[in-house]
């Protein structure tokens, strides 16, 4: 079992739909989460932080976290062309408070 | 504030040759860390700097190895390098008392 999974995709959702990402992880200890957002041929960008169970709200994005079913979501709303990239969720694990796992990321393609 | 610097950005190599990657972090960031990145196996861990000692490694052979110096800057370095060692390697910094990686622009390394 991988230790971070997500749907690789691609995922194609309508310009101004919501768009929802999702991701399972193995390490029920861990405590940070992350999402990035990855462009072809660019370096992954940190978008949402979240650490506790609940949802998380920064513009468009709301991060949904659930460490009891060892879950965690990405909400885009309003998707626009430019959120078309490939969305990485990472995990801190607990048996490790200085190392990132990440998942192998979700194509979006957000079509006009 | 000026982002994680890597340098070069591409290099080509030859197989059996040997390579060194150089990370400057984001002024404040103690900890370093370097991951690989390939289309088949996405985004892996490969070490963790902090204060000059390596906290955490992935599992790669002994081939890949690191450095960090006393201003927080870091060195990769990859010995008798194989065809399978041509990816994206990216460097991430931290800022204190969190996991949340900020990642440089990467350097390409093709081997031949």
């Amino acid at each position: 079992q991988k230790e971070v999974e997500q749907n690789s995709g691609p995922l194609s959702v309508p310009e101004g739909a919501i768009a929802s990402l999702n991701c399972t992880y193995s390490d029920r200890g861990s405590q940070s989460f992350f999402w990035y957002r990855q462009y072809s041929g660019k370096s992954p960008e940190l978008i949402m932080s979240i650490y506790s169970n609940g949802d998380k709200e920064d513009g468009r994005f709301t991060a949904q976290l659930n460490k009891a079913s060892q879950y965690v979501s990405l909400l885009i709303r309003d998707s626009q062309p430019s959120d078309s990239a490939t969305y990485l969720c990472a995990v801190n694990p607990w048996s490790s408070a200085s190392k990132i796992i990440f998942g192998s990321g979700t194509r979006l393609s957000i079509r006009p | 504030k000026a982002g994680v610097t890597q340098t070069p950005r591409y290099l080509i190599k030859t197989r059996g040759q040997q390579v060194t990657l150089s990370c400057s972090p984001i002024s404040g960031h103690r900890s370093v860390s370097w991951y690989q990145q390939t289309p088949g196996q996405g985004l892996q861990f490969l070490f963790e700097y902090f204060s000059e000692t390596q906290r955490n490694k992935g599992n790669f052979p002994g081939r890949f190895s690191g450095r960090q110096f006393s201003n927080s800057r870091s060195e990769m370095n990859v010995s008798t390098l194989e065809l399978g060692d041509s990816a994206l390697y990216l460097c991430a910094s931290s800022p204190p008392g969190t996991a949340e990686a900020f990642f440089g622009q990467g350097t390409r390394l093709t081997v031949v």
